[in-house]
């Protein structure tokens, strides 16, 4: 089983801010988060990682909880391409993915 | 960088019969890569790992002689369904680590696979 676990859906509107949330209680001290989002009939999508420090890139931020049992996708301005499923998983010993949050973004 | 390709990208075959899908990293090496079947709605399950010169370890459930895998060198792994059957028509995913320590997974556009 996955070892994470998100809320199935979530809904937001275009412009504003998107907060993701992932519970992953039982992560170990060595394994990264890593964030992904798949698109309708396509791969998956590299989004964003990290370990214990926040991250940023040009797509997203990444928070994660000073004990690492969680963690919290950041979209700072949603747009129409967003709305996907996005998966949070720890890929240190667990390839297998959870659910995800189908994001919807509303115009 | 770090882009990774799937051929065919669709297939649609008689049942009965074995379709070969493969999986190449084209601008890095994958000791490592990893295939997935994804059903309509829902989310991607882990099939297999599979280790170049080495044998494939599958997850539970899978039967690995009906899912041939061949990760014959670093760039390529291969999926062979043989004697598909309608219940195997699935998009099928593979992801590759590009090895740099981190866990990395970067994955592949998906190949439909329609089995008549």
């Amino acid at each position: 089983d996955a070892k994470t676990t998100q809320p199935n859906s979530m809904e937001s509107n275009e412009e504003e801010p998107v907060h993701l949330p992932c519970n992953h209680s039982t992560i170990s001290g060595t394994d990264y988060i890593h964030w992904y989002r798949q698109l309708p009939s396509q791969g998956p999508e590299y989004v964003i990682h990290g370990l214990t420090s926040n991250v940023n890139n040009r797509m997203a931020s990444l928070a994660i909880a000073e004990d690492r049992k969680s963690s919290t996708l950041i979209l700072h301005r949603a747009t129409l391409r967003d709305a996907a499923v996005y998966y949070c998983i720890l890929p240190n010993n667990d390839m297998r993915f959870g659910a995800g949050t189908r994001l919807t973004v509303k115009p | 960088g770090a882009v990774v390709s799937q051929h065919p990208s669709w297939v649609i075959c008689k049942s009965g019969t074995s379709v070969k899908i493969e999986c190449r990293s084209l601008d890095f090496q994958a000791t490592t890569m990893f295939w997935y079947r994804q059903f309509p709605k829902q989310s991607l399950m882990l099939m297999a790992t599979s280790n170049e010169g080495s044998k494939a370890t599958y997850e539970q459930g899978v039967e690995k002689d009906k899912f041939l895998i061949n990760h014959a060198s670093l760039t390529l792994s291969t999926l062979t369904v043989t004697s598909a059957h309608p219940e195997d028509s699935s998009f099928y995913i593979c992801s590759a680590d590009p090895d740099r320590g981190r866990n990395e997974q970067f994955f592949g556009p998906g190949t439909r696979l329609t089995v008549l």
